[in-house]
């Protein structure tokens, strides 16, 4: 069965610092997967996704994330945070078999501090 | 293009009763998915409409069921609610049905049962 973790429920960071999110994924096939944002009373946003083409995946707002096979993770990272980069990030797992069903972690919520 | 819409975006509705909830996908989207969010669950496939065909159903209760139109419009319907069916309701929809693809979620439909 696929899952997902994502560590640590509450990132802070300070304005301009860098931003790591952790996910770790399981999986027996290879996996398709995603990273959302939700900010506070909104749906999910797409943030960038993994499907195989390359391990650096770079999506909106200058966030990017990079697979790595070998520790079963899939991190996101911005080099800069910003003020409007407070929310709760959501990594996700496609389930096999050709289905749109996503399989979530639990969610980090990000502060940001001037 | 406009993006997916759910309509109602809150719903209060008494233990017992029924609820329907519906979704507009982005125009050319063939597949519908539903998710229920809650602070103690997470986020939770709920079931995916591809074709006004059920492509796939989460771990719910049969009290919880939907159905797509021909026009790939979805509802999603929940009867004799209980206090724990109080959630955010997310639908996202995908051009197709498949693991890789993205799917776009809606606003929600917050529903509180009491």
């Amino acid at each position: 069965a696929q899952s997902v973790t994502q560590l640590g429920s509450h990132v802070s960071v300070s304005e301009g610092a860098l931003v790591l999110l952790r996910c770790n994924y399981s999986s027996s096939v290879p996996p398709y997967l995603f990273w959302y944002v939700q900010y506070p009373n909104q749906g999910l946003q797409l943030l960038l996704k993994y499907t195989s083409a390359a391990t650096l995946v770079k999506g909106i707002n200058g966030f990017e994330a990079e697979f790595k096979k070998s520790e079963t993770s899939f991190h996101l990272t911005k080099p800069s945070a910003h003020m409007s980069d407070a929310a709760e990030y959501f990594c996700a797992v496609s389930v096999s078999g050709g289905y749109n069903k996503l399989i979530f972690g639990a969610g980090t919520r990000l502060a940001v501090h001037p | 293009k406009a993006g997916v819409t759910q309509t109602p975006r809150y719903l209060i509705k008494t233990r017992g009763q029924q609820v329907t909830l519906s979704c507009s996908p982005i125009s050319g989207h063939r597949s519908v998915s539903w998710y229920q969010q809650t602070p103690g669950q997470g986020l939770q496939f709920l079931f995916e409409y591809f074709s006004e065909t059920q492509r796939n159903k989460g771990n719910f209760p049969g009290r919880f069921s939907g159905r797509q139109f021909s026009n790939s419009r979805s509802e999603m319907n929940v009867s004799t609610l209980e206090l724990g069916d109080s959630a955010l309701y997310l639908c996202a929809s995908s051009q197709t049905s498949g693991s890789s693809y993205e799917q776009y979620f809606g606003p929600g439909t917050r529903l509180t049962v009491t």
